[in-house]
C-alpha cells in the first residue's frame, strides 16, 4: 500500500528566510505526488503536484517541491518565507487504484516576523 | 461557482444520535470523497465514490454510511453517533480521480460528540 510520511510536526522559520517541509513517500510504480496547505478553520488548498517531468515542479504562492527518486522524497520548498505562509501542510501520494489520495499527519510552518 | 458546499459547518451530538452531513459540488465531478480530520493522525478516507450510484469504503469506515444518488450529492451517515467520531469532517471532489487535478476541498464540518 502506498503512504507518505512527514517527519516533522512543525517548522519554524523567520521571515525572509528559506523554508522547507519534508515528505517521504512509498508507493509502487511511478508516484503521483501532491501539496496542500490548510489555513486555519478552512479545507485544503491544492499547491502542487508531480506526476512526470521536471524533478523541480512550481506551484501557487511562490511554493516549489523537489522529486527525488532515488531518497524517495518530495520535500516542499520556497525561497523566502512570510508571515502568512504560517498554515498546516500536508502531503500526499495516489493510491495504485487511481482513485484516492493517502495523506500524510500534516507538519505545521510558523514563519515568525 | 460554489464549488464543494458542505453543511452543517458544526454540529453537537449526543451519544447514539445520528446525523447526515450533506455534500453538493457544483463542477460535475465524477470522484467524490470523505475524510475526517483529526490531530496528529492527518486525514484518513472515512468512503469514496467513483460515479453517481457507487461508494467504496476507505481507511476508516466502520460506524459511517454513504449514498451518492446524484451525482452532484454525496451523503455520509452516522446511524448512532459515538465520542470517538469527533472530528472534522472534508468532503473532496475530483473530475476524474486524483490523477492531474488533485482534490476540490469543501470547508469541513466540525463534529462533536457528546
Amino acid at each position: 500500500a502506498q503512504s507518505v510520511a512527514q517527519p516533522e510536526d512543525q517548522v519554524n522559520v523567520a521571515e525572509g528566510n528559506p523554508l522547507t517541509v519534508k515528505c517521504t513517500y512509498s508507493v509502487s510504480g511511478n508516484p503521483y505526488l501532491f501539496w496542500y496547505v490548510q489555513y486555519p478553520n478552512r479545507g485544503l488548498q491544492f499547491l502542487l503536484k508531480y506526476i512526470t517531468g521536471d524533478n523541480l515542479v512550481k506551484g501557487s504562492y511562490g511554493f516549489e517541491a523537489e522529486f527525488n527518486k532515488s531518497q524517495t522524497s518530495f520535500h516542499l520548498k520556497k525561497p523566502s518565507a512570510l508571515v502568512s505562509d504560517s498554515a498546516l501542510y500536508f502531503c500526499a501520494v495516489r493510491d495504485m487504484g487511481y482513485s484516492t489520495l493517502t495523506f500524510g499527519k500534516g507538519t505545521m510552518l510558523l514563519v515568525s516576523p | 461557482n460554489a464549488g464543494v458546499t458542505q453543511t452543517p459547518k458544526f454540529r453537537v451530538l449526543k451519544t447514539g444520535q445520528s446525523m447526515t452531513l450533506l455534500c453538493a459540488q457544483d463542477m460535475n465531478h465524477e470522484y467524490m470523497y470523505w475524510y475526517r480530520q483529526d490531530p496528529g493522525m492527518g486525514l484518513r478516507l472515512i468512503h469514496y465514490s467513483v460515479g453517481e450510484g457507487t461508494t467504496a469504503k476507505g481507511e476508516v469506515p466502520d460506524g459511517y454510511n454513504v449514498s451518492r444518488l446524484k451525482k452532484q450529492n454525496f451523503l455520509l451517515g452516522l446511524e448512532s453517533a459515538a465520542p470517538s467520531q469527533t472530528s472534522v469532517y472534508f468532503c473532496a471532489s475530483s473530475p476524474t480521480g486524483p490523477g492531474g487535478y488533485g482534490y476540490t476541498f469543501g470547508s469541513g464540518t466540525r463534529l462533536t460528540v457528546v
